[in-house]
């Protein structure tokens, strides 16, 4: 079956500095999805970044991009020039035919 | 872009009622949705897979016979709450699946469900 893991449950970081989110799966499919989504108090899911097994490069959304490791089945989310808004519940998230999260983590952001 | 609704989006019943929740995807047609509960500071927990014309496939663990799930279209999907008992107070969330296209799923707002 596959696993999501978010090792961080709380992580803080102060406004317009970087903070990295980690996330690692466990799978035996070759070809899947992988995504971070942000969910703010209101708990709407917001996704914020995707990314394609099968792309080596690096997806990246303005602020937001993530590390993609396949091999070592790591997806890390690195937010730079943190803002207020960016505070939220960030879901790690793998597909195949289904979608599973891990835990989240919960990103405070200091003024 | 693609959205997704839910309806209601709270609801307070009595226990051994039963309640019904709606998702509909507005602007575009989902073949598969999904349900998703959510406990206070928790992840998403999928309940059930829901394609159109055909029987829900749940996941071990989900009582098939008390949360039904119908996918009559398109674009609607329904969970009803079947005698319903305070543990199953929670946050449900649905999504839709726009298939072909990243296999990304589109999520409703939420129903939070409390029954007394």
């Amino acid at each position: 079956a596959q696993t999501v893991t978010q090792s961080q449950p709380e992580m803080s970081v102060q406004e317009a500095e970087t903070v990295t989110l980690s996330c690692t799966y466990d799978t035996s499919e070759s070809d899947y999805y992988l995504f971070w989504y942000k969910q703010p108090p209101s708990r709407q899911m917001i996704l914020v970044i995707r990314q394609e097994a099968y792309k080596q490069q690096n997806a990246t959304e303005n602020r937001f991009s993530v590390n993609f490791q396949k091999a070592a089945k790591s997806f890390s989310l690195k937010i730079s020039d943190s803002q207020l808004g960016d505070a939220a519940m960030y879901f790690c998230a793998y597909t195949y035919n289904d979608m599973r999260f891990g835990a989240g983590t919960r990103l405070t952001v200091k003024p | 872009g693609a959205v997704v609704s839910q309806h209601p989006s709270r609801v307070i019943c009595k226990s051994g009622t039963s309640v019904k929740i709606e998702c509909r995807s507005l602007d575009f047609q989902a073949t598969t949705m999904f349900w998703y509960r959510q406990f206070p500071k928790k992840s998403l927990m999928l309940m059930a897979t829901s394609n159109e014309g055909s029987k829900a496939t749940y996941e071990q663990g989900v009582e098939k016979d008390k949360f039904l799930i119908n996918h009559a279209s398109l674009t609607l999907s329904t969970l009803t709450v079947t005698s319903a008992h305070p543990e199953d107070s929670s946050f449900y969330i649905c999504s839709a699946l726009l298939a072909g296209y990243s296999y990304e799923q589109y999520f409703g707002p939420g129903t939070r469900l409390t029954v007394t």
